[in-house]
């Protein structure tokens, strides 16, 4: 199984800051890597598809990008919003893994 | 509009079986594969399972942690899935959300998902 280590596991940010939080993949994934944000008693919400593709009303100060195994996710001027946990997924294969988290919060 | 329900959740003894639903509306059940992802209380996502659609085969595939003991189905004709957990145990403790894509492709990332049922495994 591929397995997503997903740093850090917590962050502490102020409002208007720029927070990038990395997913490193056991073995190449092709791009298949998806973020979702969960906020608490939530269903977690696709941000980002295939490494880089914002959903559809998703705000722009939300990116991400790749470089070899390691995908990342960007926020830049953080919002009040923002703060909640954030996941990587893999669905390069059909059995599917989620990173282990990141949970951002107000500093 | 796609829409996810899940149920079946509860309190179940340990050692006992438990099957969720997840009923569906707003699209072509039959063109698109079905997702289990549960979370333990104060725990990450953990993917449990999917079944895909009749196009690719109607198969299942589960999580090493659950094989074994998950029958991942669905019904095309109610248009719903279904997660059956064998010989419950604390472990499975969590919440259960199915979720789908709106891409009829077989890999695809999970942009619908249904607002989750709680189960609980305890004496």
């Amino acid at each position: 199984a591929i397995r997503l280590t997903q740093s850090p596991s917590s962050l502490s940010a102020s409002t208007g800051d720029r927070v990038t939080i990395t997913c490193r993949a056991s073995q190449g994934i092709s791009s298949f890597l998806a973020w979702y944000q969960q906020k608490p008693g939530k269903a977690p919400k696709l941000l980002i598809s295939a490494t880089a593709t914002l959903q559809p009303g998703v705000p722009s100060r939300f990116s991400g990008s790749a470089s070899g195994t390691d995908y990342t996710l960007t926020i830049s001027d953080l919002q009040s919003e923002d703060f909640a946990t954030y996941y990587c997924q893999q669905y390069y294969t059909q059995v599917y893994s989620f990173g282990q988290g990141t949970t951002l919060d107000i500093k | 509009e796609v829409q996810l329900e899940e149920s079946g959740g509860g309190l179940v003894q340990p050692g006992r079986p438990l099957r969720l639903s997840c009923s569906t509306s707003g699209f072509t059940f039959s063109d698109h594969s079905m997702t289990w992802v549960r979370q333990a209380p104060g725990k990450g996502l953990e993917w449990v399972g999917l079944i895909r659609s009749q196009t690719y085969g109607g198969t299942a595939e589960s999580a090493a942690s659950v094989k074994g003991r998950i029958t991942i189905s669905r019904d095309e004709s109610k248009s719903i899935a279904y997660l059956q957990i064998n010989s419950l145990e604390s472990e499975d403790t969590g919440v259960y959300y199915c979720s789908t894509s709106t891409s009829e492709l077989p890999l695809a990332p999970l942009d619908v998902w249904g607002r989750g049922t709680m189960v609980t495994v305890s004496s």
